[in-house]
């Protein structure tokens, strides 16, 4: 069955320094593998997909992350965080068995501060 | 364009009473999910729908019924509300192929079942 963790509750860095929010996966096949952030008292929105080619994508206001096939890893990045960047992230793995369907990771609060 | 728009926006019911949950999209997409977030277990797809006329099983389809009877909009029905179903409820509405996975989430609806 294919899967997502996300190993940490909540990660918190102070403004200005690089943030990382971890996700692994188990899949089979080839993962298709998203990142989204839901702000407080809103929807998901999407922020970066890897499908296949370069490992590092980049994404929306200045995300990006690092696929990583030995580790079963995408780890979402920024180089400096902003205070403004506070938000629950979601990981999150295309359905094999139905590829319109998404599965989610229990989610990761991110804490900047000032 | 308005995108994915959630009606109503809070509700509070009594134990075995029925409502409806509204969920209309205007970006002329083929497919419509809803899903239900809760603490601590990210979200979890109830339903969806891959086209007009068209209804699926998502992972927690029990004490829920949907219905599409029109491309925009996606209808989640409690026929008798129990508290297990106490959470936030989140509408979302996505091309097909490969965009199947950008979805775009409506604000969603807060349901307490007392």
């Amino acid at each position: 069955a294919q899967s997502v963790a996300q190993p940490e509750d909540q990660v918190n860095v102070a403004e200005g320094n690089p943030l990382t929010v971890k996700c692994t996966y188990s899949v089979s096949g080839n993962p298709y593998l998203f990142w989204y952030v839901q702000y407080p008292n809103r929807g998901l929105q999407f922020l970066l997909k890897y499908i296949t080619g370069d490992n590092l994508v980049k994404g929306s206001y200045g995300f990006e992350a690092e696929f990583n096939k030995s580790q079963t890893s995408f780890h979402l990045k920024k180089p400096s965080a902003l205070v403004s960047d506070s938000a629950l992230y979601f990981c999150a793995v295309r359905d094999s068995g139905a590829t319109n369907k998404l599965i989610f990771g229990t989610g990761t609060l991110l804490a900047v501060q000032p | 364009n308005a995108g994915v728009t959630q009606t109503p926006k809070f509700r509070v019911l009594k134990t075995g009473q029925s409502m409806t949950l509204l969920c209309a999209q205007d970006m002329n997409h083929e497919y419509m999910y809803w899903y239900r977030q809760d603490p601590g277990m990210g979200l979890r797809l109830i339903h969806y729908s891959v086209g007009e006329g068209t209804t699926a099983k998502g992972e927690v389809p029990d004490g829920y019924n949907v219905s599409r009877l029109k491309k925009q909009n996606f209808l989640l029905g409690l026929e008798s509300a129990a508290p297990s179903q106490t959470s936030v409820y989140f509408c979302a509405s996505s091309s097909t192929g490969l965009a199947a996975n950008e979805q775009f989430f409506g604000p969603g609806t807060r349901l307490t079942v007392l």
